[in-house]
């Protein structure tokens, strides 16, 4: 399968704990995307790479989150002292821009769970 | 600014019926249109996407839209639904600005679809 994967499937933790999650886009795709989803919500997004440059940033991605993309190829979102309201779905995509159009294809996503 | 509004939050059918998910949006900037679908605990996956040219698309599983420039509509449709065709589906837009413009999508609130045999 060449999706994009995305690891844990699943997080659960306690408030105030550090989580990681990682996403792996295809191979020949050079730009990569986070959102988040809450219940009942479409997804928001929050941070874009171009190849490892982290070109934009979300108002909702606050000082805990921070999100690398080494070399341009996976990428990893931490989220530092987690908070209640940080339980949400993560998802990346990942696209490639050719002739000005580009289509994002999406991972299956990160639980996250917060108690 | 981009905003998407997506009409109605749950959407009940009985399978063969047709149906229709309503999507508007709002943009200063000409757009690119797409829909999603997501199935329980599981990523999106891309249905399909005006870019330009004709203002009918068609996707996979039968479904195809309609963009509508004046009413800033961009609904989707099936002829007949099935059972497997009960989801959570999402209107999107990105801008077509051109020259560095990235992908962006912002997203409306989501539509549940649930056919009744």
């Amino acid at each position: 399968d060449t999706g994009v994967s995305q690891n844990p499937r699943h997080k659960i933790t306690k408030r105030g704990q550090n989580v990681t999650f990682r996403c792996d886009p295809i191979s020949e795709h050079n730009r990569l995307y986070w959102y988040r989803q809450t219940l009942g919500q479409g997804p928001e997004f929050l941070t874009y790479f171009q190849n490892e440059a982290q070109l934009e940033k979300s108002r909702l991605l606050s000082d805990r989150f921070s999100a690398e993309r080494p070399k341009g190829s996976f990428s990893t979102l931490e989220i530092q002292r987690t908070e209640q309201g940080d339980s949400a779905m993560y998802l990346c995509a990942s696209s490639l821009r050719l002739a000005g159009v580009e289509t994002q294809y999406f991972g299956p996503g990160t639980r996250l769970l917060v108690l | 600014a981009q905003s998407v509004t997506q009409l109605d939050s749950q959407v009940p059918v009985f399978e063969e019926a047709p149906v229709e998910l309503r999507c508007n949006y709002s943009s200063s900037v000409s757009v690119y249109l797409f829909w999603y679908v997501q199935y329980p605990n599981q990523g999106l996956q891309l249905l399909l996407k005006y870019l330009s040219g004709s203002t009918l698309v068609k996707g996979i599983n039968g479904f195809e839209a309609e963009f509508n420039k004046s009413q800033t509509s961009f609904h989707l449709r099936k002829p007949s639904v099935h059972i497997s065709d009960t989801a959570e589906y999402f209107c999107a837009v990105s801008d077509n600005a051109g020259g560095t413009s990235y992908g962006k999508l912002t997203f409306g609130q989501g539509t549940i679809l649930t056919v009744h045999p």
